[in-house]
């Protein structure tokens, strides 16, 4: 089956850019997100790549996959207090239509001053 | 446009009791989804519904957890005879359900807690 695996932990400091590590398992073509999750809140799709991409770019943030290793990688440009929360990434089941989506465990981000 | 609803946001229990917990899609949204996630872990996927269907309960415990999803009104996740293994929080999500990627939208979540 399908297993999504994240480091645990991230601390940078404000202005630094943050990169976030991923790597999942399905070999078949697969959507993949990632989202932010604050403190006590829900999650925030922050955006997704369909696995026949290398790269999306959407303001500071840019996504970077490389599909030989299924390694999937978030970078923050210019990292704020305010990014501070926990991040996951996820892979849609292809053998559900992509409706089932499998979540790593997230990386805690800390951005200190 | 008002995001995914959940409510209530916390619930206590007391182990045997019922626990229910709904969700209100977005507007435009036929598919709902609920997610659970332990303590210091990932979400794992429980069930996925449209309308008046379950579609996938592969990540539903076969026991005391039901899901529906009624022609009106919102989705329900039923919890009976509650125990202290299911204290967790509980995540809504919907999509409009497009062929391709089908972006989720999640709601704030319910953390229930049983004593």
């Amino acid at each position: 089956g399908e297993d999504v695996e994240q480091s645990l932990f991230l601390s940078v400091r404000e202005g630094d850019s943050s990169v976030i590590n991923c790597t999942y398992t399905d070999s078949s073509s697969t959507y993949l997100y990632w989202y932010k999750q604050e403190p006590g809140a829900g999650l925030q799709l922050l955006t997704y790549i369909f696995s026949n991409m290398d790269m999306k770019q959407d303001q500071r943030l840019t996504v970077l996959l490389n599909k030989k290793d299924k390694h999937l990688s978030l970078r923050i440009a210019d990292t704020q207090t305010g990014d501070s929360a926990i991040y996951f990434c996820a892979e849609g089941d292809p053998n559900t239509g992509f409706q089932k989506l499998v979540f790593g465990t997230g990386t805690r981000l800390l951005v200190s001053p | 446009n008002a995001g995914v609803m959940q409510n209530p946001r916390h619930l206590v229990r007391r182990r045997g009791q019922e626990a229910r917990l709904r969700c209100s899609p977005m507007k435009g949204h036929s598919h709902v989804y609920w997610y659970r996630q332990l303590p210091e872990e990932g979400l794992k996927f429980m069930v996925y519904l449209q309308k008046e269907n379950i579609i996938d309960e592969s990540g539903m415990p076969k026991e005391r957890f039901s899901a529906e999803f009624p022609k009106e009104g919102p989705s329900i996740l039923r919890i009976q005879q509650v125990v202290r293994g299911d204290s967790a929080a509980y995540f809504c999500a919907s999509s409009p359900y497009r062929e391709g990627t089908d972006t989720q939208y999640f709601g704030p979540g319910t953390r229930l807690t049983v004593l």
